[in-house]
């Protein structure tokens, strides 16, 4: 079965902080993906992943970086946290042929 | 721009009843079809997944894909309260991302 670890299920941050999700995979799969969820709007991209190094923009990546040193994990930064990156963030990995598989997911509240 | 559509419910059936759930998309080479549910709180469960055109069963589920009319369908059986939750349709072309509906939410009813 393929594992997706999210470092965190729930954290609390203040304003102005930089904020680290991390995201392992143990299926040596090429691509992972971070998205947000927001009840009404659904899940949106904000970057992804398709080789170590590689990383692209999502539909949402303002106020957002990403890091990919090793293949297994993907990490996502918030470089000033912001109230309104209040959200459920949920990093997933594909292999070729396969679905999308999901980590448990990081409630993230910024006060 | 590409999109996956969904009712957003929530859809109410009763216990034992047959849960039908609908989803249309627009990229017509989309090559992949699957179907997650979320419980409230929780991330997104991979139930089913489809390639071919028409149906294939895994217990209580069934998936229907129809890639003329570029409609997918997941059915339930003898629905269960257990089965609550929002169920996602993903679409996926290769080359290209994954594009998720909004959801549809089911409620089954004791």
């Amino acid at each position: 079965d393929v594992k997706v670890t999210q470092s965190s299920r729930y954290l609390v941050k203040r304003t102005g902080e930089k904020v680290f999700l991390e995201c392992v995979q143990d299926m040596d799969h090429e691509n992972m993906f971070w998205y947000r969820q927001d009840p009404g709007l659904g899940l949106r991209l904000i970057y992804f992943s398709y080789d170590v190094k590689m990383k692209e923009k999502g539909d949402i990546p303002e106020g957002y970086s990403v890091s990919r040193e090793k293949k297994e994990r993907f990490s996502l930064i918030l470089e000033s946290a912001s109230t309104n990156q209040t959200s459920m963030y949920l990093c997933a990995s594909w292999g070729f042929g396969q679905p999308q598989h999901f980590g448990d997911g990081t409630r993230l509240s910024i006060l | 721009q590409k999109e996956v559509e969904q009712n957003s419910g929530p859809l109410s059936v009763p216990e034992g009843a047959i849960a039908s759930l609908n989803c249309t998309y627009s990229d017509r080479g989309s090559q992949s079809f699957f179907w997650y549910r979320q419980y409230s709180g929780k991330s997104p469960e991979l139930i089913m997944f489809i390639y071919s055109n028409g149906d294939k069963e895994d217990g209580r589920f069934t998936a229907q894909l129809n890639k003329a009319s570029q409609y997918v369908s997941l059915l339930i059986r003898d629905s269960q309260p257990s089965d609550s939750a929002t169920y996602l349709c993903a679409v996926h072309n290769y080359g290209q991302n994954f594009v998720f509906g909004p959801g549809t939410r089911l409620s089954v009813l004791p």
